[in-house]
């Protein structure tokens, strides 16, 4: 199964609203809703922001965002803060009862 | 509150053997899918395996299928992850994490332990 596709960078002022993409297949992303973000602050685990396309956990900030369409999903972020700096990553179940991760993005808060 | 605590890592040689844990406490184990995901150094997320909640279904990564075994413990709230024929490109963090169902619903994650496979 191949990675999903994601930027390996995107910046943004703070205030300013970011796009982050998860390019997939019809056997992945775009087969099922069960596509999750993750943010990883450094030397840290991962944590849920968005799982199932748009849902938020509980705690998360609602500048925090998921879509898709077709085969590519993405998560928005407003109003970013310098605190959002962290490496992104999405997920996505597929047809073969796996699941698989994109490669990951490294938001930078200018 | 769910916490998730991973044990076991440690330094191996080529072709070795080493056992993961994972010990859950603050939810009921027993109701959950769990999954092992690595992260070697410097690079991205990589999912190795799922269990579901009875330990009945098992999936594997291709990169690890015949290698690996994952297992769990309902009475004792433990998640194990079996590591054979360790290779130079298994080292890595690994975290456990819960989930729903296969579904990436990783909520919470543990905190990983480093595995490091070197002569």
């Amino acid at each position: 199964q191949s990675a999903l596709t994601q930027p390996a960078s995107v910046s943004g002022s703070p205030g300013q609203s970011i796009t982050i993409s998860c390019t997939g297949t019809s056997s992945d992303v775009g087969g099922y809703k069960y596509v999750s973000w993750y943010q990883q602050q450094p030397g840290k685990a991962p944590k849920l922001m968005i799982y199932e396309v748009s849902n938020r956990p509980s705690g998360v900030p609602d500048r925090f965002s998921g879509s898709k369409s077709g085969n590519t999903a993405s998560l928005t972020i407003s109003g970013l803060q310098a605190e959002d700096e962290a490496d992104y990553y999405c997920s996505s179940y597929t047809s073969t009862n796996s699941l698989v991760f994109g490669g990951g993005t490294k938001l930078t808060v200018l | 509150q769910a916490q998730l605590v991973e044990s076991g890592g440690g330094l191996v040689k080529p072709g070795g053997s080493l056992r993961l844990s994972c010990a859950a406490s603050g939810f009921s184990f027993s109701d959950y899918y769990m999954t092992w995901i690595r992260q070697a150094p410097g690079k991205g997320l990589e999912w190795v395996s799922y269990i579901s909640s009875t330990g009945t279904n098992k999936y594997y990564a291709d990169s690890v299928k015949g290698r690996f075994t994952i297992s769990r413990d309902n009475a004792k709230n433990s998640l194990y992850l079996q590591m054979n024929s360790l290779r130079a490109e298994d080292t890595a963090v690994y975290y456990c994490a819960r989930d729903r169902t296969i579904s990436g619903w990783f909520d919470p994650w543990g905190q990983g332990t480093l595995v490091t496979v070197s002569s």
